[in-house]
């Protein structure tokens, strides 16, 4: 089982629509969980973080599901602008101190149309 | 909030040659920074964790002798691609974490090796 196992896509959705994102991940001893966004030829950055009690930013809302080992992310009236590659991220085995190993699934492209 | 810089974010060069890219961590410290590889297509893979002041961790599969890395601050790491071949462009990012949770990445460095 491939550590962080995204929907593989590609989501083609029309403005208004809601669309959502499913991933799961293997180490139960995982910490923390977010959906990053990625842009083409970008950087990802930070969409939001995913908490057991479920946690909303605006239209955006993502869940976890711990015994599952299950997160999604749901986009409410998807707009243009949300078109873009979305990142399920695992924050996985410690380093050391505070630090921790990121662990990335393959992404999903979601392109809002017209 | 945080801010990793990472220069240059485009560079050709020819085959044989070597590359330095730099990441800086520019408003906190990073004892601890990750340099990733991202094919067309394909999700973030993680090549190495760069610790300040000590060797860096490679991933399996990674060349050490080929990606060098070198974290002599708490504020700049670099990437070396020696002897690049041309399967080695891709678009390489570092990333650093503030205060172990949320990972700020650079811009990233777009490598063509012809």
């Amino acid at each position: 089982r491939k550590e962080v196992e995204q929907d593989p896509g590609p989501f083609n959705v029309p403005e208004g629509a809601t669309v959502a994102f499913n991933c799961t991940y293997s180490n139960s001893a995982s910490q923390s969980f977010f959906w990053y966004r990625q842009d083409c030829r970008k950087e990802p950055k930070l969409l939001m973080s995913v908490y057991s009690s479920g946690n909303e930013d605006g239209r955006f809302t993502a869940q976890l599901n711990r015994a599952s080992q299950y997160i999604s992310l749901l986009i409410r009236d998807s707009k243009l602008s949300d078109s873009a590659t979305y990142l399920c991220v695992v924050n996985g085995n410690q380093l050391g101190g505070s630090n921790y190993k990121l662990t990335f699934g393959k992404g999903t492209l979601l392109t809002v149309n017209p | 909030g945080a801010v990793v810089s990472q220069h240059p974010s485009r560079v050709i060069c020819k085959s044989g040659t070597s590359v330095k890219i730099e990441c800086r961590s520019l408003d906190f410290q990073a004892t601890t920074m990750f340099w990733y590889r991202q094919f067309p297509k394909q999700s973030l893979m993680l090549m190495a964790t760069s610790n300040e002041g000590s060797k860096a961790t490679y991933e399996q599969g990674v060349e050490k002798d080929k990606f060098l890395i070198n974290h002599a601050s708490l504020t700049l790491s670099t990437l070396t691609v020696t002897s690049a071949h041309p399967e080695d462009s891709s678009f390489y990012i570092c990333s650093a974490q503030d205060r172990g949770t949320e990972a700020f990445f650079g811009q990233g460095t777009r490598l063509t090796v012809v």
